[in-house]
């Protein structure tokens, strides 16, 4: 299972929304709405930000959003704020029954 | 509240095994799957496999069939994960996570971390 396709970084100023893609295939992103994202500041555990494509965990700011097209997932942060500096990964159920992550994406904040 | 306690940092030669635990509090592991994923330094992600808390059914990434075992003893509410013939690249911090999904799956609860050093 190879891994999903994420840009290896994406930059905003403050204010700006930016959109993070995930590609995958028709047996796993294409195949499921079982995409998830999650958001990992450094030397921390990975955090939980969308789930099912599009399903927002409590707690989690309405600026994320998440929304699938074909094989590619989007994940969305709109009003960027400092605090969303981090990297993002996407995963995703596949047709093995397995699942699979993205490479990551560095989100800077300008 | 929910909270899972990983075992502490391993060393260990190549071509040795390590078991990592994984102790659930503030909910019932048997109502749950569970996923094991690890980060080599610098490196993304990778899941290893899942297991079912309720039946101990497994299922491991392709990469770790032969090398990976997951189990689980409901009864301390732990999940375990070992892996075995250890190389210098899997040198790495590994993760339990718990997965709330009744199809799919996602992580809703990550432990700590675990970091397992290979070296010889």
């Amino acid at each position: 299972q190879s891994a999903l396709t994420q840009p290896a970084s994406v930059s905003g100023s403050p204010g700006q929304s930016i959109t993070i893609s995930c590609t995958g295939t028709s047996s796993d992103v294409g195949g499921y709405n079982y995409v998830s994202w999650y958001q990992q500041h450094p030397g921390k555990a990975p955090k939980l930000m969308i789930y099912d494509v599009s399903n927002r965990p409590s707690g989690v700011s309405n600026r994320f959003s998440g929304s699938k097209s074909g094989n590619t997932a989007s994940l969305t942060i709109s009003g960027l704020q400092a605090e969303d500096e981090a990297d993002y990964y996407c995963n995703s159920y596949t047709s093995s029954a397995t699942l699979v992550f993205g490479g990551g994406t560095k989100v800077t904040v300008l | 509240q929910v909270q899972l306690e990983q075992s502490g940092a391993e060393v260990k030669k190549p071509g040795a095994s390590v078991k990592v635990s994984c102790k659930a509090s503030g909910f019932t592991l048997s109502d749950y799957y569970m996923h094991w994923v690890r980060q080599a330094p610098g490196q993304g992600l990778e899941w290893m496999g899942w297991i079912n808390g309720n039946s101990g059914v497994t299922k491991y990434a392709q990469k770790f069939q032969d090398r990976v075992t997951l189990t689980r003893d409901t009864s301390i509410g732990t999940a375990y994960m070992e892996l075995s013939r250890l190389r210098s690249d899997d040198t790495a911090i590994y993760y339990c996570a718990r997965d709330p999904s009744t199809s799919g799956g996602y992580f809703d609860y990550w432990g700590q971390r675990t970091l397992v050093t290979v070296s010889s």
